[in-house]
């Protein structure tokens, strides 16, 4: 069965720093991975997500995540971070090739910017 | 595209009313999912439907939960009664079947609190 686990549920950074939120996946078979971002209020925006190919993907607002298949890992950076990036951020999976299963999600880390 | 569209977007009731959200999936989509969100327990899947049909209601809590999809632009989700523990934010989303990488789209989600 596929798990996904968001190691950090809260995470305070300075604006202008660099951020990293951690996301770490199980499944037998092969996967594509998502992440999404929630401001508050507001339901869920896809940020980015990997398919195939390059395992760097680039998404909207700067961010950016890193396909690790040896780690299981999908972690999503932003090099500065604004304080309208304030929000919080859902790490997803599904089966590969399969278009009738849901995503799984993690339980999200919130990400607070301060000034 | 107008996006997935929800109603209510809030929602107070009384212990023992029913409730009734409706969701319109994204034109041409044809998997619906209902999520539930609460601080304790993250994002659940509830129910989805595929062309109309419920695949997997395993996630629906209990018998005072039921959703129906009478045809592809209109679903809803029923709990009767309601109790406070039900208070929650639920989202609809939707996707179009098949497609490459299962992209879900999320509508703004139907604020409930049952007091």
């Amino acid at each position: 069965a596929q798990s996904v686990t968001q190691l950090d549920s809260q995470v305070p950074v300075f604006e202008e720093a660099p951020v990293e939120l951690r996301c770490n996946y199980s499944s037998s078979v092969s996967v594509y991975l998502f992440w999404y971002v929630q401001y508050p209020n507001q339901g869920l925006q896809l940020l980015l997500k990997y398919l195939s190919g390059s395992t760097l993907v680039k998404g909207i607002n700067g961010f950016e995540a890193e396909f690790n298949k040896s780690q299981t890992s999908f972690h999503l950076r932003k090099p500065s971070v604004h304080i309208s990036d304030t929000a919080e951020y859902f790490c997803a999976v599904s089966y590969r090739n399969s278009g009738n299963t849901p995503l799984v999600f993690g339980k999200g880390t919130r990400l607070s910017v301060i000034a | 595209d107008a996006g997935v569209i929800q109603s209510p977007r809030h929602e107070v009731t009384e212990m023992g009313q029913e409730v009734t959200l409706r969701c319109k999936p994204i034109s041409g989509h044809n998997s619906l999912f209902w999520y539930r969100q609460t601080m304790m327990r993250g994002l659940e899947l509830l129910i989805y439907f595929n062309n109309n049909v419920p695949i997997d209601d395993s996630g629906m809590p209990e018998d005072r939960f039921s959703a129906k999809m009478p045809n592809a632009s209109f679903s809803t989700l029923k709990i009767q009664p309601s109790e406070p523990r039900d208070s929650a934010v639920y989202f609809c989303a939707s996707r179009r079947q098949g497609e490459t990488g299962n992209t879900i789209y999320f509508g703004e989600g139907s604020w409930l609190t049952v007091v």
